[in-house]
């Protein structure tokens, strides 16, 4: 049972490089989200979907976005890296939307 | 919208002894308050949840308690192990709305042998 699987694990960008951080899920969630955690900061929403084909804007989605072509994969796109993007992404799933999310493992960025 | 305070942001407790962690929310339409469990290197992992009409869960040694009145939750770990040693996230969440599951800051929790 994979769960959700993100990759890569950790990057080094430079600043104004792009790059796709990838999520898939093997339960048939409907519902998929993208965080970021900072230091002291806890996790705030970028963007979620709820279902292939349709995505929204969560709390703090200037700088990236995303897509969902399929129920499994949910990627998330940094087109022009900033400084700011320093942080760890995590991907999560659920089957009912809010409720009893399953997080991957994380993705480890930096931006120099 | 909503905001989630969590205190404190770190507590130490020797091991065998009681941990418990408060958070407040906002937003009074809330119903639906997860606890996740982060350990070193891994993502969050929920480890007990609440709605909004029961005032106490309990799970073997975890409980949580929710006053809706006052708008605050808590998480109580009894005779708490070192493999309890983690950052515990409070969350809330409304009704209807899938962006509106906000996250507290944290508490980095540390349980002494």
């Amino acid at each position: 049972n994979a769960g959700v699987t993100q990759t890569p694990k950790f990057r080094i960008l430079k600043i104004g490089q792009s790059m796709t951080l990838q999520c898939a899920q093997d339960m048939n969630h409907n519902y998929m989200y993208w965080y970021r955690q900072d230091p002291g900061m806890g996790l705030k929403l970028i963007y979620y979907s709820v279902g292939a084909g349709i995505t929204d804007k969560g709390e703090v989605p200037n700088g990236y976005n995303v897509s969902r072509s399929t129920t499994e994969d949910f990627p998330l796109r940094l087109e022009l890296a900033a400084p700011s993007q320093t942080s760890v992404y995590f991907c999560a799933s659920s089957h009912r939307g809010g409720y009893g999310y399953t997080f991957g493992s994380g993705t480890r960025l930096t931006v120099v | 919208g909503e905001n989630v305070e969590q205190h404190p942001s770190t507590l130490s407790v020797q091991e065998g002894d009681s941990a418990v962690i408060k958070c407040t929310y906002s937003d009074s339409a809330s119903n639906y308050f997860p606890w996740y469990k982060q350990e070193l290197g891994k993502g969050p992992q929920l480890i007990i949840d609440i709605r909004s009409n029961v005032g106490e869960k309990k799970d073997q040694r975890i409980a949580v308690t929710l006053n809706k009145t006052a708008k605050h939750f808590s998480l109580h770990i009894t005779e708490t192990q070192p493999e309890d040693s983690a950052v515990y996230f409070c969350a809330a969440s409304g009704k209807t709305s899938y962006d509106k599951v906000i996250f507290g800051p944290g508490t980095s929790l540390s349980v002494i042998p």
